[in-house]
């Protein structure tokens, strides 16, 4: 069955580090992965798009890897701050549909 | 750009009643997407609409859901009757296109059907 993982327990990294979020998927072949944020009571932002072709995109504090050997997406944070506290949302294409993980919770300790 | 505009923000409702969710998408976003999240079942399609058309309404869970594009500025999902499993969050999105564009979220509609 076609299925879509992220880390379902909260993440809990201290103010400085790199945070490391993983999304994992079965049976898909997306063209393209995205990333989004979600506050409490807010809709998700996007955040960054990777296709199929590429290894690696970054922006600021922010760098997406796409593998599709491993079928797998990693989202990092560099020197992580508390306003980077959110849950992180993985999506990736299926026939021009955005299938969505069920995200995970990134707390940043000060 | 005030982004994509969602009513109410919270609708608290019996069951059997009927519910309007209302969206006004960014202006020249060409598809809109209804999308319902819960804890249980995360973000969930619905349906979405390409230049007002409905493209793909499977997401749609019973024939008590129905939504409606009339013009590129406004869109309604309605449900009716409502019914206590209904509750949920329920958001709007809009993109440029049906591609890899980026979707933009409304705020949401927190849904409580008693």
């Amino acid at each position: 069955s076609q299925k879509i993982e992220q880390n379902s327990e909260a993440l809990n990294i201290q103010e400085g580090k790199t945070a490391t979020l993983t999304c994992n998927y079965t049976n898909y072949s997306p063209a393209y992965l995205q990333w989004y944020r979600q506050d409490p009571g807010r809709g998700p932002v996007f955040l960054l798009l990777i296709r199929e072709n590429e290894k690696e995109k970054r922006k600021e504090r922010l760098k997406v890897t796409f593998d599709t050997t491993l079928k797998q997406s990693l989202f990092h944070i560099t020197a992580s701050q508390p306003a980077d506290s959110a849950t992180y949302l993985c999506a990736l294409d299926s026939n021009y549909q955005l299938i969505w993980g069920a995200g995970t919770k990134l707390i940043i300790k000060p | 750009d005030a982004g994509v505009i969602q009513s109410p923000r919270h609708e608290v409702t019996e069951m059997g009643q009927e519910v309007t969710l209302r969206c006004k998408p960014i202006s020249g976003h060409n598809s809109l997407f209804w999308y319902r999240q819960t804890m249980m079942r995360g973000l969930e399609l619905l349906i979405y609409f390409n230049n007002n058309v409905p493209i793909d309404d499977s997401g749609m869970p019973e024939d008590r859901f129905s939504a409606k594009m009339p013009n590129a500025s406004f869109s309604t999902l309605k449900i009716q009757p409502s019914e206590p499993r209904d509750s949920a969050v329920y958001f709007c999105a809009s993109s440029l296109d049906r591609g890899s564009s980026p979707l933009h979220f409304g705020n949401g509609t927190r849904l409580t059907v008693t």
